[in-house]
């Protein structure tokens, strides 16, 4: 069974620094792209960023780039996305998702998310 | 790409069937397009992807179809768990996701 487990969220006044972990299992960590998927409260999805596997290559939604930055660790089954120069646009719930087929795909399986305040 | 979903809100009793659209501003190759179920609470579920395919463990009631600019999802039967937010999503290009139509009980 893949697990997701997200962590590191909490509030952070704007202008500040917070990083993200997603720890995963049940499933060949180093051969899946993995992806960061967002949403606002009470809005909808906003995809953050994907990481393929073995070449690292990484996508940033432009509403992120420059800011967040996004790596794993296979020896660690572990996703990061370290994010700066938070804003309060920024708030949102952070899923952690394992990306299928290509890289820049569909997400079949999410973690349970976590929260992200921007508030001064 | 914009996906626009329709309608916002579709209430619908048990037993019923539900109709989603998710329409794209320009064409979607290759069907690179999916569907998501979430519930309040909790992470979204991948339904559909390949606008057609069903995703591993979700039932039959489910169904995606269409292509180029206009996808369906259909399901038929609503059973008390169905009534959700469903997300469209094109992916194959930066993802992007519909702005999603919730179903609730009439």
């Amino acid at each position: 069974e893949v697990l997701l487990l997200e962590s590191g969220g909490g509030l952070v006044q704007p202008g500040g620094s917070l990083r993200l972990s997603c720890a995963a299992s049940g499933f060949a960590f180093w051969n899946y792209p993995m992806a960061w998927v967002r949403q606002a409260p009470g809005k909808g999805l906003e995809w953050v960023s994907t990481m393929s596997a073995q070449t690292r290559k990484t996508h940033y939604a432009d509403s992120v780039k420059g800011r967040f930055t996004i790596s794993r660790d296979d020896s660690e089954d572990t996703l990061f996305l370290q994010m700066n120069n938070l804003g309060d646009e920024d708030t949102a719930i952070y899923f952690c998702a394992k990306v299928g087929q290509m890289i820049l795909g569909y997400f079949d399986s999410w973690g349970q998310g976590t929260l992200v305040t921007v508030s001064s | 790409s914009v996906l626009t979903q329709s309608p916002g809100t579709l209430s619908l009793s048990p037993g019923e069937r539900a109709t989603l659209s998710c329409r794209a501003s320009q064409s979607i190759n290759n069907n690179l397009l999916a569907w998501y179920q979430q519930k309040p609470g909790q992470a979204p579920r991948l339904l559909i992807y390949a606008a057609s395919s069903r995703a591993t463990g979700i039932s039959d009631r489910f169904s995606g179809s269409g292509s180029g600019t206009d996808f369906i999802l259909t399901i038929t039967r609503l059973e008390p768990e169905d009534f959700a937010v469903y997300y469209c999503q094109q992916y194959g290009a930066p993802p992007t996701f519909g702005q999603g139509t919730k179903v609730e009980i009439k």
